[in-house]
């Protein structure tokens, strides 16, 4: 089945900086990537998300990235902020398209 | 438009008792898929459900199981509770438009439950 392994599991950076966060998936069938935010004590929420058929995709100061190739996927902060800090998770649908495959998150911590 | 709902908010229960957890999701999603999240294992997958059925199911013991009602409310049971078996339980629903499964999925609050 599917597998999604994440880097790096804790990132620390200053405020302004640019945070950058890595999955590979093992199913070169999966064909969508989404990234949740989980703040403390609250639910995840999706922030963005990427099909396969995409290269790249923006939103205001959050990009992900895909390489189907290589099979993986990054997610880009830019101008990171306070409200940045949180738990970043990558998912990858199985190629049944019945489960989200969730690597094991990336906390991390913007200081000002 | 309410979000997912998830009931008990908390529970606590013994080991060897069992539990029933519920999860109403966004009216409209059919499919209700249900996760475990424990620190450092990050959202492990449960199963899924979609029109009643079970379409997946993770590497679990067989003391895990669930169901779907008609009306898209979901159940998950866990039978003879282990310590480990205390987490956040979360359940989440998505959009399955025309057999395409690939829309982000809504998440639950949460059950969290402690096993003592």
């Amino acid at each position: 089945g599917e597998n999604v392994e994440q880097h790096p599991s804790t990132l620390s950076v200053q405020e302004g900086d640019s945070a950058v966060i890595k999955c590979t998936y093992s199913d070169s069938a999966s064909n969508y990537f989404p990234w949740y935010k989980q703040e403390l004590g609250k639910r995840p929420q999706l922030i963005i998300d990427i099909r396969s058929n995409v290269g790249e995709k923006k939103d205001q100061r959050i990009a992900v990235t895909l390489n189907k190739t290589a099979k993986h996927f990054s997610l880009h902060i830019t101008e990171t902020q306070p409200e940045d800090s949180a738990v970043y998770f990558c998912a990858a649908r199985d190629q049944a398209g019945t489960a989200l495959i969730f690597g094991k998150g990336t906390t991390l911590s913007v200081s000002s | 438009k309410a979000g997912v709902t998830q009931t008990p908010r908390y529970l606590i229960k013994t080991r060897g008792q069992q539990v029933t957890l519920s999860c109403s999701p966004i009216s409209g999603h059919r499919s209700v898929s249900w996760y475990q999240q424990t620190p450092g294992q990050g959202l492990q997958f449960l199963f899924e459900y979609f029109s009643e059925t079970q379409r997946n199911k993770g590497n679990f013991p067989g003391r895990f199981s669930g169901r779907q009602f008609s009306n898209s409310r979901s159940e998950m049971n866990v039978s003879t509770l282990e310590l480990g078996d205390s987490a956040l339980y979360l359940c989440a629903s998505s959009l399955i438009v025309q057999g395409s499964a690939n829309y982000g999925y809504t998440f639950g609050s949460g059950t969290r439950l402690t096993v003592v």
